[in-house]
């Protein structure tokens, strides 16, 4: 199975500051990444999709970068709603992995 | 609009199986492929199984022998059933949704609860 590492494991940013949210893959999955927003008690909402596309009515302030193995996701200035946890996740082999999650909360 | 929404027992006892169902709005199974994803509560997802809108199936070999996933187009539903459950199954369930060539869950449903104890 290929295996998706994030880093940071958490953060902590303040309003208005822009973070980034690493995923390393064990192999490479030629750009069929996604990453993920979940807040507590509710399901992940799509963020990004093919390493760098935006999906539809997600904020412009989110964006992600990467190929081969190495992926991140950037939130540029930082607001309360952003706060949460994320996740990558290929979909490039199965089955399907995620990363472990980056808990994002708001200094 | 687009909705999905698992339903199913809330508490299941070691070496039970467990059914959930994931009834869909909104779009058509045929068109779309339907996935279950289950998160231990706390802890990253795990893919567990697809529905293909063609109506084939694929399964993450973590569940192989013990997972089985069918659907009722009639009805708008996808089924999981498990057996063999252990404390380990405890956690929350989801169905989501992928659309044919497209390797991203666009939509998901709430998630159902499922607790293995006796």
């Amino acid at each position: 199975d290929i295996q998706m590492t994030q880093s940071p494991h958490s953060l902590s940013a303040s309003l208005g500051e822009t973070v980034s949210i690493e995923c390393l893959a064990s192999e490479g999955i030629s750009n069929y990444l996604a990453w993920y927003q979940q807040k507590p008690g509710k399901s992940p909402q799509l963020l990004i999709y093919y390493a760098s596309s935006l999906q539809d009515g997600v904020p412009s302030r989110f964006s992600g970068s990467g190929s081969g193995t190495q992926y991140s996701l950037k939130i540029s200035n930082m607001q309360p709603e952003d706060e949460g946890v994320y996740y990558c996740q290929q979909g490039y082999k199965y089955p399907w992995t995620f990363g472990g999650g980056t808990k994002l909360e708001l200094k | 609009q687009v909705q999905l929404k698992e339903s199913g027992p809330g508490l299941v006892q070691p070496s039970q199986t467990l059914s959930l169902t994931c009834t869909v709005s909104g779009f058509s199974l045929t068109s779309y492929s339907v996935h279950w994803v289950r998160q231990h509560s706390g802890k990253s997802l795990e893919w567990m199984g697809r529905m293909w809108s063609d109506g084939d199936t694929s399964y993450n070999s973590a569940f192989t022998s013990r997972l089985s996933i069918s659907r009722d187009t009639s009805k708008s539903q996808v089924f999981l059933k498990m057996n063999s459950l252990q404390t380990e199954d405890t956690g929350t369930y989801y169905c989501a949704r992928t659309y044919y060539g497209y390797n991203y869950f666009d939509y998901w449903g709430q998630g159902v609860m499922v607790t293995v104890s006796s």
